[in-house]
């Protein structure tokens, strides 16, 4: 089965500093996506960025990317210029096709110091 | 556009009581889905749909628990009747079509069950 493992339950970044958000993925197969998903106080799950298992480039969306080590399982994402506003849950996804389900870690809690 | 729209937002009711939670995805996606959000088991998937048609409903928790989509703009997920342990945050999600695709999610409802 596949399981999807984030092992920070919480970080703190100081703003405009960079901070890295770990994940893991357990799966068998070869065709997949992962996502990374901010869910701020409000409990609105917002999607921060995918990234396609079979591209080799890691994805970016603006302050937002990815390290994706595909060979490791590995789903890093990297926030730059860290924001107050970017304080919130944020959640590590995978999707596999077949199934149309997708499965979350248990997130880690981000803090934005000033 | 229009995002996923989810009514009510909260919901508060008492034990034994009939809740239905209202779902309209997003215009010309094709697959909804039903995730609910606690504290013990994280986002989990109840079922989804295509073209309104309900694919997997492993996640459904007990016969308590139904969901119809009658078309492709309304969604219902129905619990009769409630428990305590049925309080949760329940997201509709959508998306263009099954296998690898993003899903979209929507503000989410909020369920208390007294």
């Amino acid at each position: 089965a596949q399981t999807v493992t984030q092992s920070q339950p919480e970080m703190s970044v100081q703003e405009a500093e960079t901070v890295t958000l770990s994940c893991t993925y357990d799966t068998s197969e070869s065709d997949y996506y992962l996502f990374w998903y901010k869910q701020p106080p409000s409990r609105q799950m917002i999607l921060v960025i995918r990234q396609e298992a079979y591209k080799q480039q890691n994805a970016t969306e603006n302050r937002f990317s990815v390290n994706f080590q595909k060979a490791a399982k590995s789903f890093s994402l990297k926030i730059s210029d860290s924001q107050l506003g970017d304080a919130a849950m944020y959640f590590c996804a995978y999707l596999r096709g077949a199934t149309n389900k997708l499965i979350f870690g248990t997130g880690t809690l981000l803090a934005v110091q000033p | 556009d229009a995002g996923v729209i989810q009514s009510p937002r909260h919901e508060v009711t008492e034990m034994g009581q009939e809740v239905t939670l209202r779902c309209k995805p997003i215009s010309g996606h094709n697959s909804l889905f039903w995730y609910r959000q606690t504290m013990m088991r994280g986002l989990e998937l109840l079922i989804y749909f295509n073209n309104n048609v309900p694919i997997d409903d492993s996640g459904m928790p007990e016969d308590r628990f139904s969901a119809k989509m009658p078309n492709a703009s309304f969604s219902t997920l129905k619990i009769q009747p409630s428990e305590p342990r049925d309080s949760a945050v329940y997201f509709c999600a959508s998306s263009t079509s099954t296998g690898l695709e993003t899903q979209y999610f929507g503000p989410g409802t909020r369920l208390l069950v007294l």
